[in-house]
């Protein structure tokens, strides 16, 4: 899990709320992605970022929102139109290049519930 | 567009006995192909890479995949399995692009490993 931190473990959404996932690096990546995991399929992406203050909308993004104003933080907002919410989230990060393959290095993820 | 195929949900083997999980690709153009492996209720670590050059490719925790051009497959392998091995493994795929929209990264739906004492 190196140097990304994700919080919380766990959490629990009642219906119709925001919440907020954290995810921080110490890594000096540039890059940073949002995926969620469902059971018995592989993680889909919902955003990522390149650099600070820009993100793009990854194959899932309808129903969340991120903001990047710090290079080392990316929170996710799983807002009360993602009707599914449940899943385990998980953070990466990586250098950014246009024509390379850079590693994306992963956090432990955040399981989310809805009461 | 590209995609990913793991054609096994689950891979049974014995401790001591080759492991093999399959990963099979899809993308226009020249590929970077990624294993992960990932623990129960953790996050993915990243195993090996392909980038270019040697088709076989030597990973973390004595793991190595081996590109095939032509089967567009990149089969992950151990010689000996351990019980610590059991896991879910994840194979990923980007596409080479002059203009990259991202880093982005197209992951196959996993293969659980149980490797039994």
């Amino acid at each position: 899990d190196g140097g990304i931190t994700q919080s919380p473990k766990y959490l629990f959404r009642k219906e119709g709320q925001n919440v907020t996932l954290s995810c921080e690096q110490n890594l000096n990546h540039d890059a940073m992605y949002w995926y969620r995991q469902d059971p018995g399929q592989g993680l889909r992406l919902i955003y990522y970022s390149q650099i600070v203050n820009d993100f793009q909308k990854g194959d899932i993004a309808e129903g969340y929102s991120v903001s990047r104003e710090k290079k080392e933080s990316f929170p996710l907002t799983v807002t009360s139109a993602q009707k599914n919410p449940t899943a385990f989230y998980l953070c990466a990060s990586s250098i950014w290049s246009s024509g390379r393959a850079e590693t994306q290095y992963f956090g432990p993820g955040t399981r989310l519930l809805v009461l | 567009a590209q995609s990913v195929a793991q054609p096994e949900d689950q891979v049974n083997v014995a401790e001591g006995n080759p492991l093999t999980v399959k990963c099979t690709y899809s993308v226009s153009g020249n590929p970077y192909l990624f294993w992960y492996v990932q623990y129960p209720n953790r996050g993915l670590q990243f195993l090996l890479k392909y980038i270019t050059g040697d088709n076989l490719v030597k990973g973390s925790y004595g793991f190595e995949a081996e590109f095939n051009k032509s089967q567009t497959s990149f089969h992950l392998k151990k010689p000996s399995a351990l019980v610590s091995d059991s896991a879910l493994y994840f194979c990923a795929v980007r596409a080479l692009m002059i203009k990259a929209a991202g880093n982005k990264l197209t992951f196959g739906g996993g293969t659980r490993v149980l490797v039994k004492p």
